[in-house]
């Protein structure tokens, strides 16, 4: 149980271009969702959390308006990073957790490897 | 807010040795501490787990521990294995939010 997966796995897209990256809960319900960024060999960096049905809350740093992020429903929240540039290459990981399970763990989807050209 | 170091950033050890891996954390008010391990390229999977009121909690060839006093806790791997190989992360995060802190991470490298 507690399986969360994100699509895609891998993109690859043009400089100034968007792309959106969803994290889905299989088979839970995710009140809170949380997004990642990880550079290689380097550690999780919080980009935003997200509760259902309201606006993401947004560490320090992270610009609301470049990395939109909407959790529409209990299963799914997408990340859309707009104008991609190549410095946002990275790998972004979401993760989530639900009030049936611990809430003091979070259940990581196997990641988005993006590329900007 | 919170930090938290880890140490050592690499580790290199023989099949069958013990590796240790530490952490300190700077809030006092944490009380929740979990480790994960993460293969090249993959997800993070929680490993084990402790909480502040436990000094010790031990599964198979994991155990953790946790000095609440000193502000550090620590992931020990005994015989370990090559598949034991990956990058491990300590974290903290305290009760309401339960939003983690990672550490930097540790690279364990066991050679067969």
């Amino acid at each position: 149980g507690a399986v969360v997966s994100q699509h895609p796995s891998r993109v690859i897209c043009k400089s100034g271009t968007s792309v959106k990256i969803e994290c889905r809960s299989l088979d839970f319900q995710a009140t809170t969702m949380f997004w990642y960024r990880q550079f290689p060999k380097q550690s999780l960096m919080l980009m935003a959390t997200s509760n259902e049905g309201s606006k993401a809350t947004y560490e320090q740093g992270v610009e609301k308006d470049k990395f939109l992020i909407n959790h529409a429903s209990l299963t799914l929240s997408t990340l859309t990073v707009t104008s991609a540039h190549p410095e946002d290459s990275s790998f972004y990981i979401c993760s989530a957790r639900g009030e049936d399970l611990r809430l003091d763990t979070q259940y990581f989807g196997p990641g988005t490897r993006l590329t900007v050209l | 807010g919170e930090n938290v170091e880890q140490h050592p950033s690499t580790l290199s050890v023989q099949e069958g040795d013990s590796a240790v891996i530490k952490c300190t954390y700077s809030d006092s008010a944490s009380n929740y501490f979990p480790w994960y391990k993460q293969e090249l390229g993959k997800r993070p999977q929680l490993i084990i787990d402790i909480r502040s009121n436990v000094g010790e909690k031990k599964d198979q060839r994991i155990a953790v521990t946790l000095n609440k006093t000193a502000k550090h806790f620590s992931l020990h791997i005994t015989e370990t294995q090559p598949e034991d190989s990956a990058v491990y992360f300590c974290a903290a995060s305290k009760g309401g939010s339960y939003i983690p802190t990672f550490g930097r991470g540790t690279s364990l490298i066991v050679h067969p």
